[in-house]
C-alpha cells in the first residue's frame, strides 16, 4: 500500500519560513492536498491540487510537488500557524485516500 | 454556510456494531462525494470510507473492508456509515467530510464536521 512519510515535528521562529515535507514514491505524479489541524478542531484544507489555496488561506501558504517529495511552505510564520499539518494523496493502486502521519509545527 | 452534523457515536462493546449519521446543509448534497475519516486521540488521520456524488461508487480502507458500509440518502441530505465487528482499534473520533467534487479521486476534503467519538470497550 502507498505510504506518505512526514517528519513528526518542525520548529521555526516567528517571521521565519517553515518547510514541511511529505515523501512518497513518485508523489510528483499525484495531486497532493494539505490540511491544518489545530488542537480540538477539525482539519482545514490549506492547499489543494499541489498548490492551490482555498479562499481565506493567506498567500503565506504555498506548496510544491516533484519527484518523491511534496513540500508545504509557510512564509512569515505567525503564532497562529502552530498546528499539525497533514498531507494527503489518492492512491489509484489501492483505490484509497492516504494521509501522511502529520507534522507538528511549533512556533518558537 | 456549510454544516455537517454527525450523530450516533458513543460507547460500543467489542464485536458490536455502530451506525453513524451525518446531516449536511448549506450545499447541494447530491453534487458532492462524501467520506468518513477517523482519528485516534493524539494521533494521525485515517481515511475510512467514501461514496461518490451519485452514490454508485464506494471505497473502503483495508482496515474496515468487509465490515463497513457507507450509504447516502439524497432525499434527506444524510450520509451514513455502518461498521460491524468492532474492536479496540476502531476507537477514534470519526469525521464526516464533504469533498470538493462528485468523484472521490479528483476531489479534496473541503468541509469537515465536528467529529464524533466512538469508544469500543467492554
Amino acid at each position: 500500500s502507498y505510504v506518505l512519510t512526514q517528519p513528526p515535528s518542525v520548529s521555526v521562529a516567528p517571521e521565519k519560513t517553515a518547510r514541511m515535507t511529505c515523501e512518497g514514491n513518485n508523489i510528483g505524479t499525484k495531486y497532493v492536498h494539505w490540511y491544518q489541524q489545530k488542537p480540538g478542531q477539525a482539519p482545514v484544507v490549506v492547499i489543494y491540487y499541489n498548490n492551490d489555496r482555498p479562499s481565506g488561506i493567506p498567500e503565506r501558504f504555498s506548496a510544491s510537488n516533484s519527484g518523491n517529495t511534496a513540500t508545504l511552505t509557510i512564509s512569515g510564520v505567525e503564532a497562529g500557524d502552530e498546528a499539525d499539518y497533514f498531507c494527503q494523496v489518492w492512491s489509484s493502486a489501492d483505490a484509497a485516500w492516504v494521509f501522511g502521519g502529520g507534522t507538528k509545527l511549533t512556533v518558537l | 454556510e456549510v454544516r455537517l452534523v454527525a450523530s450516533g457515536g458513543g460507547l460500543v462493546q467489542p464485536g458490536g456494531s455502530l451506525r453513524l449519521s451525518c446531516v449536511v446543509s448549506g450545499v447541494t448534497f447530491i453534487d458532492y462525494a462524501m467520506s468518513w475519516v477517523r482519528q485516534t486521540p493524539g494521533k494521525g488521520l485515517e481515511w475510512v470510507s467514501g461514496i461518490s456524488g451519485t452514490g454508485g461508487i464506494t471505497y473502503y480502507a483495508e482496515s474496515v473492508k468487509g465490515r463497513c458500509t457507507i450509504t447516502r440518502d439524497d432525499s434527506t441530505n444524510t450520509l451514513r456509515m455502518q461498521l460491524s465487528s468492532l474492536r479496540a482499534g476502531d476507537t477514534a473520533i470519526y469525521y464526516c467530510v464533504r469533498l470538493s467534487g462528485m468523484d472521490l479521486p479528483m476531489a479534496n476534503f473541503e468541509n469537515w464536521g465536528q467529529g464524533i467519538l466512538v469508544a469500543v470497550s467492554s
